[in-house]
């Protein structure tokens, strides 16, 4: 089955630097990825919408200069949290379309620690 | 903004009984979605139902939806303590696969 590969698993940073997060669908193309945050004992929020070969489309209230999305090929997109500070500590999961399917296929998590 | 409402947020049962969960959504959707989520992992789709169907089978999973009153549930027969874990509904509100995703449910099976 489809498979999305999310790395790193886990990450602990020091407050104003920046991470990045990686999504790779593993075996197949992903036109489309999406990248949710998730707090402790919350749902998903959906951040944004990764488009390969094309500027990410931000869900209201997300800062594109914080969380900046590259999706350069049809299997990686990438989250860089720019000067990461303690409140950007969260979950962070991706998801991609499986091409003729209706459901995602999401990556484990990154789990975000600023310090 | 969420979409979708969940309850009860946390239910813990014994193994073996079943447990049901509950989602309500506010606008028109084409689909709904169950996910189940391990502490700490990503998510797992569990089944989808369209908008046109009442109720859906697999396995141990039996999902309804009534699209009159905006709501669907998940019932999981027969638990187990594997089972444990939180489970989301998600409905398509952007098209595209675009998810909007419930409170979620945290269960606790009891062995």
């Amino acid at each position: 089955g489809a498979v999305v590969s999310q790395h790193p698993s886990w990450v602990i940073c020091k407050s104003g630097t920046s991470v990045k997060i990686e999504c790779r669908s593993l075996d197949f193309q992903a036109t489309t990825m999406f990248w949710y945050r998730q707090f402790p004992k919350q749902s998903l929020m959906l951040m944004a919408t990764s488009n390969e070969g094309s500027k990410a489309t931000y869900e209201q209230g997300v800062e594109k200069d914080k969380f900046l999305i590259n999706h350069a090929s049809l299997t990686l997109s990438t989250l860089t949290v720019t000067s990461a500070h303690p409140e950007d500590s969260s979950f962070y999961i991706c998801s991609a379309v499986v091409s003729g399917a209706n459901v995602l296929t999401f990556g484990a998590g990154s789990r975000l620690t600023v310090l | 903004s969420q979409q979708g409402e969940e309850d009860p947020q946390a239910l813990s049962i014994q193994e073996g009984e079943n447990a049901t969960m509950n989602c309500s959504y506010k606008t028109s959707i084409n689909n709904l979605q169950w996910y189940r989520q391990n502490s700490g992992r990503g998510l797992v789709h569990l089944i989808l139902i369209r908008s046109n169907e009442r109720e859906k089978h697999s396995g141990r999973l039996r999902v309804t939806l009534d699209t009159s009153k905006k709501s669907s549930s998940l019932l999981i027969t027969a638990s187990r303590a594997a089972d444990t874990a939180s489970y989301f509904c998600a409905t398509d509100v952007g098209g595209a696969q675009k998810l909007v995703f419930g409170q979620g449910t945290r269960l606790t099976i009891n062995p």
